[in-house]
């Protein structure tokens, strides 16, 4: 079956620069969250879209931003970046039918910052 | 707000123990509940769930029964294998919407040895 897809699945990026990430929902599902796993550390939510708008949206800085696109696909912008923001980043879609369907995750993108 | 407590890891157990880990949960209304399974290196996969009160989530030997009384989802498997090791988090999803988020616990890392 069809998952989630992320790219990359590692980023290497120097301070202050910036960083695209991409995500693919799975066929279907029309709706897209953004999680942040630190080390060790369970996922913070960012920001989710549904039917190409703004959902909900969490701790996600004012130099991160994201757009999902008309083939439901989304990107996460991340700017200025700092070495806080290494971390595992995981985009996750789920398919309209409210609270009761989980949500499925990607494996994640990597960012480390230098 | 909605909160999810676990119980604080590592647990180890030798092969073929019983496991439990604690999941307590505080949410408005009826939340729907999970729980996900990480592997090292790898996504969150969702491992069962339950969407109302009394029911049991179960796959793959591990169990969870939806206790609305005591606001809890504690996670249960009879005999563990070392292919069990992974970090596990009890999520829930709560009924503000089609696109509401995951508030997930802070995971409880399962080490078993032979």
């Amino acid at each position: 079956a069809a998952g989630v897809i992320q790219s990359p699945r590692h980023l290497i990026k120097e301070k202050r620069e910036t960083a695209t990430l991409k995500c693919y929902p799975i066929p279907r599902h029309d709706t897209v969250y953004w999680y942040q796993q630190g080390p060790g550390q369970d996922p913070q939510f960012l920001i989710s879209f549904y039917e190409k708008m703004q959902s909900d949206k969490g701790s996600i800085p004012d130099r991160f931003s994201a757009q999902q696109f008309s083939d439901y696909h989304s990107e996460l912008n991340m700017s200025s970046l700092e070495l806080g923001d290494s971390a595992l980043y995981f985009c996750a879609s789920s398919q309209r039918g409210g609270y009761n369907s989980p949500l499925h995750f990607g494996n994640g993108t990597r960012l480390t910052v230098t | 707000g909605n909160s999810v407590t676990q119980m604080e890891g590592p647990v180890t157990l030798s092969e073929e123990a019983f496991l439990t880990i604690n999941c307590t949960y505080t949410a408005t209304g009826y939340p729907s509940l999970f729980w996900y399974v990480q592997y090292p290196g790898e996504g969150l996969q969702l491992l069962l769930k339950a969407t109302k009160a009394d029911d049991k989530g179960s796959n793959k030997g591990f169990e969870a029964t939806y206790r609305k009384e005591t606001t809890s989802f504690h996670l249960e498997k009879g005999s563990v294998q070392v292919s069990d090791s992974a970090v596990y988090f009890c999520a829930l999803r709560n009924n503000t919407g089609t696109a509401s988020k995951l508030t997930f616990g802070t995971g409880t890392r399962l080490q078993v040895t032979l």
